[in-house]
């Protein structure tokens, strides 16, 4: 089955830096791929996805990029704000199990105004 | 409309106690997922349920879990003889069958 590693496990940036979150996957089977954002004490909402057809994605300050042939993709946050602080995951679905997504562990970003 | 919505928000029980977690979906949402966080981890996830196919238990971590999906719309997760690792956050995701999965707010479970 899947397996997403994430990292790093916690990210500190200064306001207004920029900031990077990398997952790798295991199942070329994959094709979505969505990163969602966790504040604390509310279940963790949906900021951006990309699929296995297309290479990079934006929405605003957000990004996504896939490279496919390593199994990668990463999250990209310009202009940091502290409300961009909290808990980020990254999925990817399962292959062999239709419409499942396996989960990163999660990445604490703080952005310290 | 309104999102997925999960009861109770906070549960607190003594172990070995039985609960039940409600989900109720998004109105036409075919799919729905449980997952479960514990302090600090990512999502484990649980059980699937799509359309009129079996559920997905491969998550599922003891028989003492089980849930059903009744009329392909509101889900119940039930923990039997509760134990205190079973202490966590219980999140249910529903999505219509492509696209974006949309989580509720989650149900804190608390086993004393």
């Amino acid at each position: 089955g899947e397996n997403v590693e994430q990292h790093p496990s916690t990210l500190s940036v200064q306001e207004g830096d920029s900031a990077v979150i990398k997952c790798t996957y295991s199942d070329s089977a994959s094709n979505y791929f969505p990163w969602y954002k966790q504040e604390l004490g509310k279940g963790p909402q949906l900021i951006i996805d990309i699929r296995s057809n297309v290479g990079e994605k934006k929405d605003q300050r957000i990004a996504v990029t896939l490279n496919k042939t390593a199994k990668h993709f990463s999250l990209h946050i310009t202009e940091t704000q502290p409300e961009d602080s909290a808990v980020y995951f990254c999925a990817a679905s399962d292959g062999g199990s239709q419409g499942n997504l396996i989960f990163g562990k999660g990445t604490k970003l703080s952005v310290k105004p | 409309g309104a999102g997925v919505s999960q009861s109770p928000s906070n549960k607190v029980t003594e172990k070995g106690k039985d609960v039940e977690l409600r989900c109720d979906p998004i109105s036409g949402h075919t799919a729905l997922y449980w997952y479960r966080q514990s302090l600090g981890q990512g999502l484990e996830f649980l059980i699937y349920f799509q359309g009129n196919s079996a559920p997905d238990k491969s998550g599922l971590p003891s028989d003492r879990f089980s849930a059903e999906r009744t009329g392909g719309s509101v889900s119940t997760l039930t923990i039997q003889r509760t134990q205190q690792e079973d202490s966590a956050v219980y999140l249910c995701a529903s999505y219509p069958g492509s696209g974006p999965r949309f989580f509720g707010p989650g149900t804190r479970l608390t086993v004393l």
